[in-house]
């Protein structure tokens, strides 16, 4: 079974300070693994993808996330806040039928 | 840039009525998907659907539910007879073809009262 367990419910960084969204899972085949970014009133956006290819990923908007086999963790990263940043962000988990399987959410505020 | 698109946006019902959610999936897309919300707890995989049939559904989709694509164009979630834990917000998406990116709608809010 595949899940994906999302540490921290809510997250406040200031404007410019590192952001970190952490993200375990849990899979019985080699996992594909997501993140997708909610502004407010809108669909679940795509930030990136990790399919089995470089364990770093690179995606929209200046975040990334590494891929640890040893940690079971696809953590979201960015260098730089900014307000632009503060969503929703899901992490999410596919297995072989392609369905995902999402974490909790977590809540990022920028504070300027 | 192409979207999926859900309506409505927030829906109100009372228990025990009958309520269908639309969702135009992006045009050249193949496969498609129900995810909901309840409140405070994780997206959760309702049922996947291509070629005019249901692929995959999860055990929350159950007799109560159901999916069509009526014209080409819809997609549509119909819960029969909705039920106090129905509320929710739920999620259209659409793909190309399977292990390919899913595109999400904005989703919509059904309240049961």
């Amino acid at each position: 079974a595949q899940s994906v367990t999302q540490l921290g419910s809510h997250v406040s960084v200031s404007e410019g300070a590192l952001v970190l969204l952490r993200c375990n899972y849990s899979s019985s085949v080699p996992p594909y693994l997501f993140w997708y970014v909610q502004y407010p009133n809108q669909g679940l956006q795509l930030l990136l993808k990790y399919t089995s290819a470089a364990t770093l990923v690179k995606g929209i908007n200046g975040f990334e996330a590494e891929f640890k086999k040893s940690e079971t963790s696809f953590h979201l990263t960015k260098p730089s806040a900014h307000m632009s940043d503060a969503a929703e962000y899901f992490c999410a988990v596919s297995d072989q039928t392609n369905n995902l399987f999402f974490g909790t959410g977590t809540r990022l505020t920028v504070i300027p | 840039e192409p979207e999926v698109t859900q309506t409505p946006s927030h829906q109100v019902t009372q228990m025990g009525q009958e309520v269908i959610l639309r969702c135009v999936p992006i045009s050249n897309h193949l496969y498609f998907y129900w995810y909901r919300q309840i409140l405070g707890q994780k997206v959760e995989f309702l049922v996947s659907f291509y070629n005019n049939e249901i692929s995959e559904k999860s055990e929350i989709f159950d007799d109560q539910f159901s999916v069509e694509r009526p014209d080409g164009s819809n997609f549509t979630l119909k819960i029969r007879s909705t039920k106090l834990e129905d509320s929710a917000m739920y999620f259209c998406a659409s793909s190309e073809g399977p292990g390919l990116i899913q595109y999400f709608g904005a989703g919509t809010r059904l309240s049961v009262l």
